[in-house]
């Protein structure tokens, strides 16, 4: 029931581009990104609640299409600072109240 | 401001000793998550605080897992005769918006 992540890996030159999927055998409602450089807590990116909703700062940004159940993050001309673990997230409905839930994350490497 | 805080930041116990966790969140946020996070792996769902209630317990692996918040602020997660496969980094989230979680640095916890 987690969210599925796309690609597990991406391996990149500083200045290229790459995109992470998102994908829900369920109804997705809201998306979040977040991301987590190796040993530190994941920080958070930016949630997408609408169907057709694209939000971004700096170089980063998502799109959430509600009809396909699916969720892409953009990195643009990738940084250093870009390196870390990403991970989409949603919440599933669960007896009334609504579960966090997590993909199993994209690991992005950013070399010189 | 202050951001959420977690004690110990490093735990070592023994295979059958009781630890306690503890989580303050961010000032006001009424939400408040625990997370398992394994190495390399992704974020298991614990259990989540709405106020001191929790709606919803069965993302705790066993019942040696319990967790209370008191004050709608502090948190404790208790892990009772710990087992080596409790070994994990655990982490705290609070939030006021859903979807939009920050976290706190962790809790290693080592059982030996």
């Amino acid at each position: 029931q987690q969210p599925v992540q796309s690609p597990q890996a991406v391996i990149l030159r500083e200045g290229e581009d790459a995109v992470i999927n998102c994908s829900s055998s369920k109804a997705l409602y809201s998306v979040h990104w977040y991301r987590q450089k190796h040993g530190e807590a994941p920080v958070f990116l930016m949630i997408l609640l609408k169907g057709g909703e694209q939000k971004g700062h700096d170089k980063i940004s998502a799109s959430f299409n509600e009809k396909k159940q699916q969720s892409s993050l953009y990195l643009t001309a990738s940084q250093l600072s870009y390196s870390g673990t990403y991970f989409c997230g949603t919440e599933l409905s669960s007896g009334g109240s609504y579960i966090p839930t997590f993909g199993r994350g994209t690991s992005l490497i950013v070399h010189p | 401001g202050a951001g959420v805080s977690q004690s110990p930041s490093n735990k070592v116990t023994e295979k059958g000793k009781d630890v306690e966790l503890r989580c303050d969140p961010i000032s006001g946020h009424t939400a408040l998550y625990w997370y398992r996070q394994s190495l390399g792996q992704g974020l298991e769902f614990l259990i989540y605080f709405q106020g001191n209630s929790a709606p919803d317990k069965s993302g705790l692996p066993s019942d040696r897992f319990s967790a209370e918040r008191t004050g709608g602020s502090v948190s404790t997660l208790t892990i009772q005769r710990t087992q080596q496969e409790d070994s994990a980094v655990y982490l705290c989230a609070s939030s006021l918006v859903m979807g939009e979680q920050y976290f706190g640095p962790g809790t290693r916890l080592t059982v030996t």
